[in-house]
């Protein structure tokens, strides 16, 4: 089964992007979709976009498209989400979350990380 | 296609039957899914395919529908369901939605 480990707590000012990690462990995630989905606080789920690694190919959102670039390296088996052009509505908590299918789309969640909370401030 | 939930929050007492509907704007067959989220957590699958029991879930939790119409039910609430529930769907066309969540809480 495979597990998540994202990167450490960020804080940026507006204007500016940030570069979140999720490593893959205890399995590969290659053929498989990753996801990021995004919760600001006290609201709820906003999926953003995700990468098939072995492919690089990618799905955004239309929400995010002009702002969110996701990439994978699978030689250390991990996917990044960046975000450019950060604003105060950026503040969230951001979730990578492979698909639960195992078959190369994009379907239900499972499992997630633990999630990296992202704070925007000046 | 935009996952209308309802109700928002309920509040109900240990062994009691409840329900969250989860109504989607366009038919998306069984392509519907469930999860469970506690205070601080990322959420948890509960429910797949519309009605599918994730392993290790347990058997109290069950879902149902087609097309538009899904409803999630926990047939005898626990102290440790208390959560926010969210419907999620995979149609055809991205992007990928959630509902807006059920916050379940102890009467």
């Amino acid at each position: 089964q495979v597990q998540l480990m994202q990167s450490g707590a960020e804080v940026r000012t507006p204007g500016s992007s940030v570069k979140v990690s999720c490593k893959a462990s205890g399995g590969t995630f290659n053929t498989y979709t990753v996801s990021w989905v995004r919760q600001a606080p006290g609201q709820g789920l906003e999926w953003m976009g995700g990468i098939v690694p072995l492919f690089g190919t990618t799905n955004y959102a239309q929400n995010f498209q002009d702002r969110v670039t996701i990439t994978a390296d699978i030689s250390t088996a991990s996917v990044y989400m960046e975000l450019n052009s950060l604003t105060f509505g950026d503040t969230a908590i951001y979730y990578c979350a492979t698909e639960g299918a195992l078959r190369g789309d994009y379907n239900w969640f499972d499992p997630w990380g633990q999630g990296t909370l992202v704070t925007v401030s000046s | 296609i935009q996952l209308t939930q309802s109700p928002s929050s309920l509040s109900a007492s240990v062994g009691d039957r409840v329900t969250i509907t989860c109504q989607a704007s366009q038919a998306i067959t069984n392509f519907l899914n469930w999860y469970q989220q506690k205070p601080g957590k990322a959420p948890k699958l509960l429910i797949y395919d519309a009605y599918m029991l994730q392993k290790g879930a347990p058997s109290r939790f069950s879902a149902s529908g087609f097309g538009t119409d899904f409803t999630f039910t926990i047939t005898s609430l626990q102290p440790e369901d208390v959560a926010t529930y969210y419907c999620q769907q995979y149609g055809d066309s991205h992007p990928l939605t959630f509902g807006g969540g059920t916050t379940v809480d102890l009467k």
